[in-house]
Order: C-alpha cells, then sequence, then structure tokens
C-alpha cells in the first residue's frame, strides 16, 4: 500500500516564526511532490511543487525534497496569522496514471 | 480569479432527486478530476478525464455519472444520492503529455447535502 504520512498537529507557531511541515513517502520510485494549502470550508490551493533533490524557494514558502530519505517538507518563514490552514501534501507515483496520493493533512496554527 | 469554476456553490438534495454539477476549466488542460472530500480528510479521487475520455473510475457507485461534453467542461449528474453522499465535490485539471508533472489545480468545490 503507498502511503503518505504527515504529522496531524495542530502544529502551533508565533508570528514571524518558522513552521516546518513534515511529509514522508512510502513509494520510493515517486516522482513529483506537492503542497497544498486548505483553509476551513475552501478547496485545496496549490502552493509548491517539487520534483528534483534540494529545495525549491518561493517567496516566504520553501519545500525540500530528499529522495533517499524519502521525505519532502515545507518551510514557512515569518509566519502569519494568515498561514493558519491545513497543509496537504500528495504525492504523484511513476506510471501514466494522474492519481495522487494524499496525506492526512497537517494543521498550522499562527498565534498573533 | 480561480480558472477553474464550480456551480452551484451549495447544493441540497433529496434522495429521489436528480441534480447535476458542473465545473470549466479556462487553463487549457486536458486532464479533469472529480473528488469527494469529506470534513476533516483529503480528497478522495472520483474520476478521472484525459482528452474527454473517462481513464480512471475509482469503483465510484452509479448513482454518480460523470460526463465531458468538451476539453473544458465536466459534469456530474447525481441520482438517487444518500445522506453519507454529503461532501464538498472538488473539480480539478492539470496538463497532460511528456514533460508535464501533473500539477493538480482546483475549483473552489460544491457543498452538497443530501437530505
Amino acid at each position: 500500500q503507498k502511503e503518505v504520512e504527515q504529522n496531524s498537529g495542530p502544529l502551533s507557531v508565533p508570528e514571524g516564526a518558522i513552521a516546518s511541515l513534515n511529509c514522508t513517502y512510502s513509494d520510493r520510485v515517486s516522482q513529483s511532490f506537492f503542497w497544498y494549502r486548505q483553509y476551513s470550508g475552501k478547496s485545496p490551493e496549490l502552493i509548491m511543487s517539487i520534483y528534483s533533490n534540494g529545495d525549491k524557494e518561493d517567496g516566504r514558502f520553501t519545500a525540500q525534497l530528499n529522495k533517499a530519505s524519502q521525505y519532502v517538507s515545507l518551510l514557512i518563514r515569518d509566519s502569519q496569522p494568515s498561514d493558519s490552514a491545513t497543509y496537504l501534501c500528495a504525492v504523484k507515483n511513476a506510471g501514466n496514471n494522474r492519481k495522487l496520493i494524499w496525506g492526512l493533512g497537517t494543521s498550522l496554527a499562527v498565534n498573533p | 480569479d480561480t480558472e477553474v469554476t464550480q456551480t452551484p456553490k451549495h447544493l441540497v438534495m433529496g434522495m429521489t432527486n436528480k441534480k447535476s454539477l458542473k465545473c470549466e476549466q479556462h487553463m487549457g488542460h486536458r486532464a479533469m478530476y472529480w473528488y469527494k472530500q469529506k470534513a476533516k480528510k483529503p480528497p478522495e479521487l472520483m474520476f478521472v478525464y484525459s482528452y474527454e475520455k473517462l481513464s480512471i473510475n475509482e469503483s465510484v457507485p452509479s448513482r454518480f455519472s460523470p460526463e465531458c461534453p468538451n476539453s473544458s467542461l465536466l459534469n456530474l449528474h447525481l441520482h438517487a444520492l444518500q445522506p453519507e453522499d454529503s461532501a464538498l465535490y472538488l473539480c480539478a485539471s492539470s496538463q497532460v503529455g511528456a514533460g508535464s508533472y501533473n500539477e493538480q489545480f482546483f475549483g473552489p468545490g460544491t457543498r452538497l447535502t443530501v437530505l
């Protein structure tokens, strides 16, 4: 069974701090990795994609991928109360199908 | 502005009703998806269309019937639903083909309540 695991949280950080969200996956041949942000009652919003080992930065967000250790992380710098949401990790395996394997999400609370 | 739109935003229906959910994408994508999401759970894939052909059906009950009239539109026809089908229904789209990494972009969803 291919799995994606995340700590459910809640992860609580003070405003201005760095929030670190982690995700591990079981299928070694996974090739594409995504972080989605979902506010309560809203749809998931794609905030980061990463495909190669290393870091990818976009504004206050940095995604880190380590295929050897099978983990992907998301760092949010200068966390704001508006970052409070559930963060979903999704992984696409090799192959032609279009299925994503989803983690259960980590709830992040940024406290003013 | 979201480039994947869904209508209606909210829908309440009885178990004997027939209704349809609609999705339109303006991103030029050739893959479209229906997901169902329950509270505090990740999205659960229902159907995938690729180049307007159904490519994945995740063993969804026949009371859900998808349709892809063209590359921009996706419908989900609902009939004889059960109260446990109440959920947020999400449409998504992505590119296909070589070099595509399957980034999926979601619409705002339809909140469905079955009485």
